[in-house]
């Protein structure tokens, strides 16, 4: 059964730090890998999407992916009391359009 | 806002009841997955749906089916509901790429007294 595994946290960091989010992928062949931020009672927003090996950034995040060690993470720099949610892994299997998640790490930015 | 639109917002049933939940895609896109998520864990993939066919699906009885209709929106249809079937279902469109994100609508919480 293909697995993708998150530290549930919480991860707490004070504002204007770096928060250090990790996800490891069982699915060697996975092609696609995203992350997702999701607020308590709401549905998951995407942050970052990422496809090649290395650092993707956009503002705040940086998405880096390893596909030999089958391991992707998310850097949120300057973290806001706004950045506290629960941040998800998903990766897309190789042979179609569906996502297998992780169970999402709680990250509580402190004023 | 991404566009996907779902109904109810909530909903409460009793065990045994038979529920339908509604999805629109966002424009131009093709594809709609439905995932469970239960409090506390990651979303659960159930099923999609590509051009008004079955693509796929994911671990859950037969007793959860869908359509997708000509205009790509979706239906989730769970009979003989179980307490364990209370949870926040999400549905998600996408065109129909490996590669290709999936968008997220605000979701259904359905709770099974």
């Amino acid at each position: 059964q293909k697995e993708v595994e998150q530290n549930s946290g919480p991860l707490s960091v004070p504002e204007g730090a770096i928060a250090s989010l990790n996800c490891t992928y069982s699915d060697r062949v996975s092609q696609s890998f995203f992350w997702y931020r999701q607020y308590s009672g709401k549905s998951p927003e995407l942050i970052m999407s990422i496809y090649s090996n290395g650092d993707k950034e956009d503002g705040r995040f940086t998405a880096q992916l390893n596909k030999a060690s089958q391991y992707v993470s998310l850097l949120i720099r300057d973290s806001q009391p706004s950045d506290s949610a629960t941040y998800l892994c998903a990766v897309n299997e190789a042979a179609g359009n569906k996502l297998t998640f992780g169970g999402g790490t709680r990250v509580l930015v402190k004023p | 806002e991404t566009g996907v639109t779902q109904s109810p917002t909530h909903l409460i049933k009793t065990r045994g009841q038979q529920v339908t939940l509604r999805c629109s895609s966002q424009s131009g896109h093709n594809t709609v997955s439905w995932y469970q998520q239960a409090l506390g864990q990651g979303p659960q993939f159930i099923f999609q749906y590509y051009r008004e066919e079955e693509n796929g699906r994911g671990n859950f009885p037969p007793r959860f089916s869908g359509l997708q209709f000509p205009n790509y929106s979706s239906e989730l249809n769970v009979n003989a509901l179980e307490l364990d079937d209370s949870a926040l279902y999400l549905c998600a469109s996408s065109l129909a790429s490996e590669t290709d994100t999936q968008y997220f609508g605000p979701g259904t919480r359905l709770t099974v007294l």
